[in-house]
């Protein structure tokens, strides 16, 4: 599987909890990594491992696996959460790459 | 401190070609294998090229294939992307990142970013 699908947009109340998705037959075999990019900055990785935080990410980040279905989760939403978030796995299909999914804008209101 | 400083990017007409680095400092730099990644504008994230760290396993994302060489210098502590026969759809920007484990699935520093923009 070559693809991973993610909502191009979604918003959250400030406080409050949200979950991104990202969807992919790869999934299933591979570990999602994540990572939240601010404008004019580079990405920065949340999530590795389906469920590990780096050093210096907050623990209200947290991340999940159901099937070929990987979760990002924020809980209590800060402004400064307001990102794109991308999803991250890689290619089963017998090519070595790596893949990104379309990338989820989010909004803290 | 980890960090990836990057050079190299700029304006270039279509057939041409352009040399971006990444110069790695608070890391073993050996150690790891490297990538490339850009981002088209308004666009996500895309995966170019991944190198060993001994260089001898290379991959290429098809859209670049034959066109771009990935290549690094341990004793300079850099990673390198030589790109030829640049196409108006290469313009984005290009960020190097460490493989984390190695396997195309983690990527956990990243350069500043640098700007290639293929127009005439």
């Amino acid at each position: 599987s070559s693809e991973l699908a993610q909502d191009p947009a979604l918003s959250v109340a400030l406080g409050q909890t949200v979950s991104i998705t990202c969807q992919g037959g790869s999934l299933r075999h591979y570990p999602a990594s994540w990572y939240q990019q601010k404008p004019g900055q580079a990405p920065l990785l949340v999530i590795y491992d389906q469920d590990n935080r780096p050093s210096g990410i907050p623990d209200r980040f947290s991340g999940s696996r159901s099937g070929t279905t990987a979760s990002l989760t924020i809980a209590g939403a800060q402004a400064e959460d307001e990102a794109d978030y991308y999803c991250q796995s890689r290619d089963t299909s017998g090519y070595q790459t790596a893949i990104f999914g379309g990338g989820t804008k989010l909004t803290v209101l | 401190e980890v960090q990836l400083v990057q050079s190299g990017g700029g304006l270039v007409q279509p057939g041409g070609s352009l040399r971006l680095s990444c110069e790695a400092s608070g890391l073993t730099f050996t150690g790891y294998r490297m990538n490339w990644v850009r981002q088209a504008p308004g666009k996500g994230l895309e995966w170019v090229a991944h190198i060993s760290s001994s260089s001898s396993t290379i991959y290429y994302a098809d859209s670049v294939k034959g066109r771009f060489t990935i290549s690094r210098d341990n004793a300079k502590n850099s990673l390198y992307l030589q790109m030829n026969n640049l196409r108006v759809e290469d313009t984005a920007i290009y960020y190097c990142a460490r493989d984390y484990y190695g396997d195309l699935n983690c990527f956990d520093y990243w350069g500043q970013g640098a700007l290639v923009t293929v127009s005439s």
